[in-house]
């Protein structure tokens, strides 16, 4: 069974930095895109980043809101994925979730990870 | 960029009906990258439909999609209790943002 197991959300000030974790089992890490998608409260889904499988590069891609702030890595030795937040601003309070990549869509999901920033 | 547009914004139906939910997008999309999600309160979302119109592995065949260019629908043929959620639409760009969200319609019982 795929399970991904977000970690590391917490309440930070304006300006601030966190990062996250999620933990991927029943699934071969390795070889798989991996994305990072977040929800506002009583908002809709925005998708946040991704990074492609070592063997493809291992690259990443940011949406517009979080480019330059936000940094997507993976330890596939770990089976685990990373999202570094730099500079963090109001609107980047979110639930965060980790979604694994399937051609064009996303297959399986995280739990989420609350993040609020608020002063 | 890609704007998907969904509608209705909510639905109010019963148990038994039939539910239908647009999504339109702002310029001809290739099918093969719009997909349909479920989302319950407090829950991750949950893949239904990819490709416009292939159900995901578990998914209940009263759940179908069908559409092109840049209109897209997600029927479901006779809602059960635990169909009540909100639903959004997704596509795939070759130009950032990558993934494109829907602004999801939230089918309520009436």
């Amino acid at each position: 069974e795929v399970q991904l197991v977000e970690s590391g959300g917490d309440m930070v000030r304006p300006g601030g930095s966190l990062r996250l974790s999620c933990a991927a089992s029943g699934f071969t890490f390795s070889n798989a895109w991996v994305s990072w998608v977040r929800q506002a409260p009583g908002k809709g889904l925005e998708w946040v980043g991704r990074v492609k499988r070592e063997t493809d590069g291992g690259t990443t891609d940011y949406a517009a809101p979080v480019k330059g702030r936000f940094t997507i890595s993976r330890d596939d030795s770990k089976n685990t994925l990373y999202l570094q937040m730099n500079s963090l601003k109001i609107e980047d309070s979110a639930v965060y979730f980790c979604a694994k990549n399937k051609l064009y869509h996303f297959d399986n999901w995280g739990q989420g990870t609350l993040v609020t920033v608020s002063s | 960029d890609i704007v998907l547009t969904q509608s209705p914004g909510t639905l109010s139906l019963s148990p038994g009906d039939r539910a239908t939910l647009s999504c339109r997008a702002s310029q001809t999309i290739n099918s093969n990258y719009l997909a349909w999600y479920q989302q319950k309160p407090g829950q991750a979302p949950r893949l239904l439909i990819y490709g416009a119109s292939s159900r995901a592995a578990g998914i209940p065949d009263r759940f179908s999609g069908s559409g092109s260019g840049t209109d897209f629908t997600l029927t479901i043929s006779r809602l059960e209790p635990e169909d009540f959620a909100v639903y959004y639409c997704q596509q795939f760009d070759t130009s950032s943002p990558l993934y494109i969200f829907g602004q999801g319609t939230k089918l309520e019982i009436k």
